[in-house]
């Protein structure tokens, strides 16, 4: 049963460089969504998707990109890492969209990405 | 707009004392309110959650929380606590944000310490 995956768990980028977090889920959820942790600043939105081919921008969405191609993968890219992006970033699904109806997140274990 | 405080960065309390950590909340409309909890270096899990009907809301490891609408607050309590319960707790409210769509605010989080 393994819920939300993400890969990889921890990254050091350069100043510059892109890359790639993955995010896969197996519970057939409609909404999946990427946030990232910061000290003190609780959780913020960065992307959300509300279903295959669906995308939209969420709080802090500069900087990053993702797409849905399918019911279970949310990848989201950095195009061009800065230090500001240095963040514990968490990947969430739900059966569907949690702001409208309530329904419980699950969220991934977190991928923790450093940009020196 | 909406918002969230948890107004305690950090929460000590002996193991076996109740335990309770404070969330209030400002949403336009009626709110939909949770806890998730997450431990070190782990994503977050779903605690329990208020939709409706009973103002006492029981979730689990022995969690639960009072929806106090006058006040505005859905603080998270518990009997006994335990020192496995040390983790940083955080508050969520989805809220109407205007032209038929809902917004999901997480706090900032509060860190539980339980002392043995």
């Amino acid at each position: 049963n393994a819920g939300v995956t993400q890969t990889p768990k921890f990254q050091v980028l350069k100043t510059g460089q892109s890359m790639t977090l993955q995010c896969a889920q197996d519970m057939n959820h409609e909404y999946m969504s990427w946030y990232r942790q910061d000290p003190g600043m609780g959780l913020r939105l960065i992307h959300y998707s509300v279903g295959a081919g669906i995308t939209d921008q969420g709080e802090v969405p500069n900087g990053y990109n993702v797409s849905r191609s399918t019911t279970e993968d949310f990848p989201l890219r950095l195009l061009s890492a800065a230090p500001s992006q240095t963040s514990v970033y968490f990947c969430a699904s739900s059966y569907s969209d949690p702001q409208g109806h309530g329904n419980t997140i699950y969220f991934g274990e977190g991928s923790w990405l450093t940009v020196v | 707009a909406q918002s969230v405080a948890q107004p305690e960065d950090q929460v000590n309390v002996a193991e076996g004392n109740p335990l309770t950590v404070k969330c209030t909340y400002s949403v336009s409309g009626n709110p939909y309110l949770f806890w998730y909890v997450q431990y070190p270096n782990r994503g977050l899990q779903f605690l329990l959650k208020y939709i409706t009907g009973d103002n006492l809301v029981k979730g689990s490891y022995g969690f639960e929380a009072e929806f106090n609408k006058s006040q505005t607050s859905f603080h998270l309590k518990k009997p006994s606590a335990l020192v496995s319960d040390s983790a940083l707790y955080f508050c969520a409210v989805r809220g109407y944000s205007g032209a038929g769509s809902y917004q999901l605010t997480f706090g900032k989080g509060t860190k539980l310490s339980v002392i043995p």
